[in-house]
């Protein structure tokens, strides 16, 4: 089945650890996003990327950056991870050929800073 | 700048009983788009419905309906004949077609509990 992954699934690390959550999508499609959601707050848009050579900054992407491999690639870094970064992040994608261009969610990563 | 505003916390409904989830939104932009998800304890997101500003007709999946009011700026998600297994937070959300407003804003969302 065409989908999107996310590895890791979950998460400990230290603050100021370096790290790295990857999502692959076999949807082909070219919209790629990064969120994070807390409790109360919804989802919150971090980055997104259009296509491979289109990296957008979003509402909440300070302490975040990300790296577009490929197009079925969209990886999210912490550099220096603190605590309030503590979360549940959800990778998505969208097909911008369609009208709606209805975004089809990861199953998310719950990462725990400590 | 887009805004999105579910003032219901939580609702609780009678399993077969329909219940309306509350939407208001606030944008500048002519043509957007309006989307209901639905998030259950194990996590994932799973979309729902979708209306086009344009859309002269409200949409209707299943069970889902979405009561777009466009002068009231208001995008209320019907769910019928409620079972337990809808049972869930859902999530409002609307996008623009244009420049930054092409991202996805989000609601605070609405605890639904489907009582036996």
């Amino acid at each position: 089945d065409a989908d999107v992954t996310q590895t890791p699934r979950n998460r400990i690390t230290k603050t100021g650890k370096r790290i790295m959550l990857e999502c692959s999508q076999t949807k082909g499609h070219d919209r790629m996003y990064w969120y994070r959601q807390d409790p109360g707050l919804g989802l919150r848009l971090i980055y997104y990327s259009f296509d491979v050579k289109d990296i957008n900054k979003g509402e909440i992407s300070d302490g975040y950056s990300v790296s577009r491999q490929a197009q079925a690639k969209f990886s999210l870094s912490l550099e220096s991870a603190i605590p309030n970064q503590t979360a549940l992040y959800f990778c998505a994608t969208s097909d911008a050929g369609t009208g709606k261009d209805e975004q089809f969610f990861g199953p998310g990563t719950r990462l725990t800073v400590l | 700048a887009q805004k999105i505003t579910q003032t219901q916390p939580g609702m609780f409904v009678q399993e077969k009983e329909a219940v309306t989830l509350d939407c208001t939104y606030d944008t500048s932009d002519q043509s957007y788009g309006l989307f209901w998800y639905k998030q259950p304890s194990s996590g994932e997101m799973i979309f729902l419905i979708y209306q086009g500003s344009y859309d002269e007709q409200n949409a209707t999946e299943g069970r889902y309906s979405l009561n777009f009011q466009k002068a009231r700026k208001s995008a209320n998600l019907v769910i019928s004949a409620s079972q337990l297994g809808d049972s869930a937070m859902y999530f409002c959300a609307m996008r623009g077609l244009s420049g930054s407003a092409r991202q996805l804003t989000f609601g605070s969302g609405t605890q639904l509990t489907v009582l036996p």
